[in-house]
């Protein structure tokens, strides 16, 4: 099954920019959604196809996506980003969708 | 109001079933299937399958098969996981997502298994 690799940390200062990777083969031919979870709650969709922000969500975030890395870019970042985020594509040979496993952002 | 409200926490013991609801409401029912996402306590999103919202397609990972059963009831807007052969691995918050690119969830259901 298709596997989807993501650290498991990233620290950043407040106003600076914070980039999460997701690696998976090719993944480049493939549509990625992003989610940002926040501890006790559901997670949020904060990017979709790729480089899509649902209404709400900050035009910080931002995503690309190229050959075996796909990225989440928070530009400008707040104490309020601190929050897991999972990348997701659908594994079409095996018709299941998958998910990273999850990076922390951490603010300082 | 465009929501999903899922069913309260659970507790079972292993091998026992547990049956997961979640309330859709705001939007047309039968337009937008439901995908079942699980965490278990501190880990990463895992996927459990999803159904069409009127019953016509039904897809689970391959893990869960044999083992959980998803299904509607359009008269209520109502979608049920059905989980059975509880393992203390199964332990986790289980939640619901509306599958047009999972852009709406629920608050999630705990699950507790033990004995």
């Amino acid at each position: 099954s298709y596997v989807l690799t993501q650290s498991s940390s990233v620290s950043v200062a407040p106003g600076r920019t914070a980039r999460i990777t997701c690696g998976g083969n090719k993944i480049g031919d493939k549509t990625v959604n992003w989610f940002q979870q926040k501890p006790g709650q559901a997670p949020v969709l904060v990017v979709y196809d790729e480089t899509d922000r649902p209404s709400g969500i900050p035009e910080r975030f931002s995503g690309s996506n190229s050959g075996n890395t796909a990225t989440l870019a928070i530009s400008r970042v707040e104490v309020g980003d601190e929050a897991d985020y999972y990348c997701q594509v659908w594994d079409s040979s095996s018709d299941e969708w998958v998910f990273g496993g999850g990076t922390k952002l951490t603010v300082l | 109001q465009v929501q999903l409200v899922q069913s309260g926490p659970e507790v079972r013991t292993p091998g026992a079933s547990v049956k997961v609801s979640c309330k859709t409401s705001g939007y047309s029912f039968t337009k937008y299937g439901i995908s079942w996402v699980r965490q278990a306590p501190g880990q990463g999103l895992e996927w459990m399958g999803w159904i069409s919202g009127d019953s016509g397609n039904i897809e689970y990972a391959r893990r869960f098969q044999g083992r959980v059963t998803m299904t509607t009831d359009t008269s209520t807007n109502t979608v049920y996981m059905e989980l059975r052969s509880l393992k203390s691995d199964d332990m986790a918050t289980y939640y619901c997502a509306r599958a047009s690119g999972f852009d709406l969830w629920g608050r999630g259901t705990r699950v507790t298994v033990s004995s």
